[in-house]
């Protein structure tokens, strides 16, 4: 089993439609949670992050998060065409300090 | 406000050759993680420098290694290179103390193993 599971995609959404991308971890102890945006060619960006259980929104963007069910996931809500990017989903694992990614979603909103 | 730089940016070199690669924090961060990026992956965790030392290290073999000086800017070696060593490396800077995944890349060097 992988650490962190992400589907590859590509995902594609129209432009003002809510993207879903979804995420899940192997690690039961883990706390912290990341979301980065990957513009090709580009490097990663954090866009998000999590703590504990629930909703966490910053404007169009809402992370949640549900440990009991090793699950995290990010809502786009009115996509837009420059959201088109591979996200990556990133979990601290405690075990090894260190930050673990999936292998990222590829979102493409059509205008 | 001068964020992670990485040279080279692109490089080509032949198997069994040996490459290093260098990385400059964004200003106020003491901490220095390498990744490879291979296409189409996300990034692998190489090791995380901190305080001049190798705090935590992947699932990399010798072959890779590292350097922080004392200024925070840091090294990453790779010997004996193979054709899987061709990935984007990249490096990412944090304040010590903070929470571990709130990083900020750098845009890479892209390295061609021939």
């Amino acid at each position: 089993q992988k650490e962190v599971e992400q589907n590859s995609g590509p995902l594609s959404v129209p432009e003002g439609a809510i993207a879903s991308l979804n995420c899940t971890y192997s690690d039961r102890v883990s706390q912290s949670f990341f979301w980065y945006r990957q513009y090709s060619g580009k490097s990663p960006e954090l866009i998000m992050s999590i703590y504990s259980n629930g909703d966490k929104e910053d404007g169009r963007f809402t992370a949640q998060l549900n440990k009991a069910s090793q699950y995290v996931s990010l809502l786009i809500r009115d996509s837009q065409p420059s959201d088109s990017a591979t996200y990556l989903c990133a979990v601290h694992m405690e075990y090894g300090n260190k930050l673990v990614f999936g292998a990222g979603t590829i979102l493409r909103v059509k205008s | 406000d001068a964020g992670v730089t990485q040279s080279p940016t692109h490089l080509i070199k032949t198997r069994g050759q040996q490459v290093t690669l260098r990385c400059s924090p964004k200003s106020g961060h003491d901490t220095v993680s390498w990744y490879q990026q291979a296409l189409g992956q996300g990034p692998q965790f190489i090791f995380q420098y901190y305080e001049e030392e190798e705090r935590q290290r992947g699932n990399f073999p010798d072959r890779f290694s590292g350097h922080q000086f004392p200024n925070y800017s840091s090294e990453l070696n790779v010997n004996a290179l193979l054709l899987g060593d061709s990935a984007l490396y990249l490096c990412a800077s944090s304040p010590g103390g903070r929470i571990a995944g709130e990083l900020f890349f750098g845009e890479g060097s892209r390295l061609t193993v021939l």
